[in-house]
């Protein structure tokens, strides 16, 4: 089945403790990339992936991390999180040719609360 | 600078209702691609549809149904007979080459 995963699905930790959520695809999608969803502010980009080994800022980046090591993976690390991070996290896949990115296809979601 | 607006917040209808939600976008690139994504209260991203910038031709799937203007930059989306399960909250989204700029979202409220 085609899909988009992420691990975990839901995660308490507290300020300052290093995590990293884990993100895989498994239809061979060059284009991934990160959201995260906060009430009122809809889904805004975290980062992004064009291939392997090209990753891009996306609006809200600061205090996250990303690798794009292999095409399949596209993990999130959060160095030193903070309540602020607490939020709905998405990562998605899409194909990509041309320079464009066709419609992604979104993983299950993270909820993350930082205390 | 690119931008979707989504003006309704949240609409209540009642069963069978037909509802629109608007999406209105701002961009100056001509070739572009626009989405509409439904997040049921189970929380997922569900894919809809996606129109390219060069096709005006509306599209209709079962009871919905898409309405593109370049004319006046919007993307509306018509549910047509609506039913309890289309109760979820509706993103437009817009892409040029590499990033997916969402709405902040419509929440449909469908009520028996």
């Amino acid at each position: 089945e085609a899909q988009v995963t992420q691990n975990p699905r839901y995660l308490i930790t507290v300020t300052g403790k290093k995590l990293t959520v884990t993100c895989s695809q498994n239809m061979n999608h060059e284009y991934m990339s990160w959201y995260r969803q906060d009430p009122g502010l809809g889904l805004r980009q975290i980062y992004y992936s064009m291939n392997v080994e090209v990753t891009d800022k996306g609006d809200v980046p600061e205090g996250y991390k990303v690798s794009r090591k292999e095409k399949r993976n596209f993990p999130l690390i959060l160095e030193s999180p903070s309540p602020n991070q607490t939020s709905l996290y998405f990562c998605a896949s899409s194909y990509s040719s041309g320079g464009i990115t066709y419609e992604q296809y979104f993983g299950p979601g993270t909820r993350l609360t930082v205390t | 600078a690119q931008k979707v607006t989504q003006a309704q917040t949240e609409i209540s209808v009642v069963e069978k209702e037909d509802v629109t939600l608007d999406c209105v976008y701002e961009t100056r690139d001509t070739t572009y691609y626009l989405f509409w994504y439904k997040q049921p209260p189970s929380g997922e991203l569900v894919f809809l549809i996606r129109r390219n910038s060069f096709d005006e031709q509306n599209e209709i799937s079962g009871r919905y149904s898409w309405n593109f203007q370049k004319s006046t930059s919007s993307f509306n989306f018509t549910i047509t007979a609506s039913q309890v399960v289309d109760s979820a909250v509706y993103f437009c989204a817009l892409v040029n080459t590499d990033k997916l700029i969402f709405g902040t979202g419509t929440r449909l409220q469908v009520f028996p």
